[in-house]
């Protein structure tokens, strides 16, 4: 079975600069994670996804922060206009559904660093 | 909302002896889990071993084990026989309903060969 995939690995954009994160997660998973991880920190929660439908993003951003995952498949996470503190590491998990306690899959992550 | 503190930001143990990494909680859910994660310098988060708070049997899973003290709110991480390949961070982790994780701020356990 194939993991949940990210990309890039890395990414070194300039303040005030956009850039996308691209997350596939398990095949069958119906909910999706994406979460911030600052070096030095445990990760954050920033969206969960179930289905294409939004469960909670209460702690996105979103003034420049936006996600999506219109067919309930893959999913994107963009930030817009990227700030110094964006640098961190942005991982996706996902997990299948039956019970709500389930484990969650995670991917390599993608490391940001902004300039 | 959940809080998480693992007080111990790194450990140190000596390969194939027992170390135990701390973790306390607060959560206002009557029905969870608790979960330690482990990452590795890769980034990618593996599970290591996970609790149901209904049960007050300890959870384990060969060389790792808990020790589960929910009127405590307190969940640690034991491993026996510590091997090289165990060094890395390890993040403890209350889910909610909706089974999104709060995680704390992570242990670094470097093993000495």
């Amino acid at each position: 079975e194939a993991g949940v995939a990210q990309s890039p690995r890395y990414k070194i954009i300039e303040k005030r600069q956009s850039v996308a994160f691209w997350c596939n997660p398990i095949s069958g998973h119906a909910t999706l994670y994406w979460y911030q991880q600052i070096l030095g920190q445990g990760p954050k929660l920033l969206i969960q996804f179930q289905n294409n439908g939004v469960v909670d993003d209460s702690q996105l951003p979103k003034d420049r922060f936006s996600a999506e995952r219109l067919k309930g498949v893959d999913s994107t996470l963009k930030i817009q206009p990227a700030k110094l503190e964006d640098s961190a590491v942005y991982l996706c998990a996902s997990t299948g559904g039956g019970t709500v306690f389930t484990e969650q899959y995670f991917g390599p992550g993608t490391r940001l660093t902004v300039t | 909302a959940q809080t998480v503190t693992q007080s111990q930001p790194e450990m140190s143990v000596q390969e194939a002896e027992t170390v135990t990494l701390s973790c306390t909680y607060d959560t206002s859910e009557s029905d969870y889990y608790l979960f330690w994660y482990k990452q590795p310098p890769s980034r990618q988060m593996i599970l290591v071993i996970r609790q149901e708070a209904y049960k007050q049997q300890n959870a384990t899973e060969n060389r790792f084990s808990v020790n589960f003290q929910k009127a405590a709110k307190s969940f640690s991480l034991k491993i026996s026989d510590s091997q090289l390949g165990d060094a890395a961070m390890y993040f403890c982790a209350p889910n909610n309903a909706g089974n999104m994780l709060t995680f704390g701020g992570g242990t670094r356990l470097m093993v000495k060969p």
